[in-house]
């Protein structure tokens, strides 16, 4: 079937350590983005990427990095410079910039022990 | 900048009935395309109904029907005979239609929590 995977479902990070998550996306779809919700908070962008190898800050990029190396795959680090990372992490993709419909992953919960 | 404001943090509706959802937005783009997703528990948002800026009929899917008054910025999601399992977060989102940049991402409102009474 196709979709957006992302994995793991649930992840705990430990004080200073850089963690990742996965997102992988079959629908042939060129632009990816990553979205961070925090409760009684709508999503907000972290990052998105419009085609490989390319991809923008979008508005709370600081403490997290993003790679583009292939066009089904966006993995999202967290950093250790990332001073609150507990959330719930959501992936999505779209098939072109513009009207086309935002699609997303299951979402990933991270967690700082 | 572009803005979605969703006014009800909460609204509750008896099953079978029907429950209308607020929505505004500000923008000064003429060509947009906005969203309704809905959350359940598992936390997946999924799409509920989309319209398009330039098009004045309003969207509809199955029991799922919004109000869109460009004018007025207004985008209301109404849903008819109202089920259990719509019980969820409903967000509303806005898109602009233009090509590159930030442009395409979504903004989202801070979603209403729906709770259906049995």
């Amino acid at each position: 079937d196709g979709g957006i995977t992302q994995s793991p479902k649930y992840l705990f990070r430990k004080e200073g350590q850089n963690v990742t998550l996965s997102c992988e996306q079959n629908l042939n779809h060129d632009a990816m983005y990553w979205y961070r919700q925090d409760p009684g908070q709508g999503l907000r962008l972290i990052y998105y990427s419009q085609i490989v190898n390319d991809f923008q800050k979008g508005d709370i990029a600081e403490g997290y990095s993003v790679s583009r190396e292939k066009k089904e795959s966006f993995p999202l680090t967290v950093t250790s410079a990332q001073k609150n990372p507990t959330a719930f992490y959501l992936c999505a993709s779209s098939a072109r910039d513009g009207g086309n419909t935002i699609y997303f992953g299951e979402g990933s919960w991270l967690t700082v022990v | 900048a572009q803005t979605v404001t969703q006014s009800q943090p909460e609204m509750s509706v008896q099953e079978a009935e029907t429950v209308t959802l607020s929505c505004t937005y500000d923008t000064s783009e003429s060509d947009y395309y906005l969203f309704w997703y809905k959350q359940p528990p598992s936390r997946q948002m999924i799409l509920v109904i989309r319209q398009e800026a330039y098009k004045q009929q309003n969207a509809t899917e199955n029991r799922f029907s919004v109000n869109f008054q460009k004018a007025a910025k207004s985008f209301s999601l109404k849903i008819s005979d109202s089920q259990l399992g719509d019980a969820a977060m409903y967000f509303c989102a806005y898109r602009s239609a233009r090509y590159g940049g930030s442009q395409g991402n979504l903004i989202f409102g801070k979603g209403t929590k729906l709770s259906v009474k049995p």
